[in-house]
C-alpha cells in the first residue's frame, strides 16, 4: 500500500540553525500535508500542498512539493526553541484518508 | 474557535475489559476520523465516518467498533483490551471527506491497559 517515507528521524540543532525534513512517497500524491506535534500534544495542521512544484511560506517555514508530486520538504530558517516537536508529512493513501510519515523529531538547543 | 473535544482524556483499564472513547467534532464538521498513536510512532488511521456512515477503514482490530451519531459525535468501542492497545487515540474532524479537506485533531485520549 501507500507508503510515505520521512527523513531524518531525529534532528538536533542549535538555536538559530536551519532545519529541513524530507518526505518521499512511493506513488504520486494528489496532495501532501504537514503537521506539527509538540511533545505531549496532538498533531496540528500546518499546510497543504496540491500543485506540482508548489512552494509555500509561513514566516520562517518553507514548504515545497516536488515536480513529480512524490516528494516534499519542510525547511525552517533560524530555528527557535518554540519549533521543538515532531513534524509529520501525510498524504492520501488509497482507502486511507491520510498516511503519515514516521515524522522527524526536532530538538533545539538554546 | 471551537476545537475537537475528546473524552475522557485519560483512561486506565485492565486486560480483557472494555473501553469507550468519545469524540465531539468541530461544529458543522460532518466527518470524523480515529487514529491510534503508539509511543514515538506516527498516527495510524483506524476508521472514519462521513455523514454518519463509515467512509474508510484502516487498521482497526475486529475487537474495536465505532459509529457516528445523529449529532455527529462519534464513539470508539474497544473490547477485550490487550496490553498492546495502550496508546494515544486521536479523533479528528473535517468539513467534507475529501483527502484535501483539512483534518483538525482533538487533544487525544491516553489509554493505558494494565
Amino acid at each position: 500500500g501507500q507508503q510515505v517515507m520521512q527523513i531524518p528521524q531525529y534532528q538536533h540543532v542549535q538555536e538559530g540553525e536551519d532545519f529541513t525534513t524530507y518526505c518521499n512517497s512511493s506513488t504520486t500524491l494528489s496532495n501532501i500535508q504537514w503537521y506539527k506535534q509538540r511533545p505531549g500534544g496532538h498533531p496540528v495542521f500546518l499546510i497543504q500542498l496540491v500543485k506540482s512544484g508548489e512552494v509555500k511560506k509561513q514566516k520562517r517555514l518553507t514548504f515545497q512539493f516536488g515536480e513529480a508530486k512524490k516528494n516534499s520538504s519542510l525547511h525552517i530558517t533560524a530555528t527557535q526553541t518554540t519549533d521543538v516537536g515532531t513534524y509529520f508529512c501525510a498524504g492520501p493513501g488509497g482507502n486511507t484518508p491520510l498516511v503519515f510519515g514516521k515524522g522527524t523529531r526536532l530538538s533545539v538547543i538554546a | 474557535a471551537a476545537g475537537v473535544i475528546q473524552s475522557p482524556r485519560h483512561l486506565i483499564k485492565e486486560k480483557r475489559e472494555t473501553a469507550t472513547l468519545k469524540c465531539y467534532p468541530i461544529p458543522r464538521h460532518d466527518t470524523v476520523y480515529w487514529y491510534q498513536q503508539g509511543p514515538g510512532q506516527d498516527p495510524q488511521f483506524l476508521i472514519s465516518f462521513y455523514e454518519k456512515m463509515q467512509s474508510d477503514k484502516g487498521s482497526i482490530p475486529d475487537r474495536f467498533s465505532a459509529q457516528q451519531f445523529s449529532d455527529y459525535h462519534s464513539e470508539l468501542n474497544m473490547s477485550s483490551l490487550e496490553l498492546g492497545d495502550s496508546a494515544l487515540y486521536f479523533c479528528a474532524s473535517s468539513l467534507g471527506a475529501l483527502s484535501t479537506d483539512t483534518q483538525y485533531f482533538g487533544p487525544g485520549t491516553r489509554l493505558t491497559v494494565l
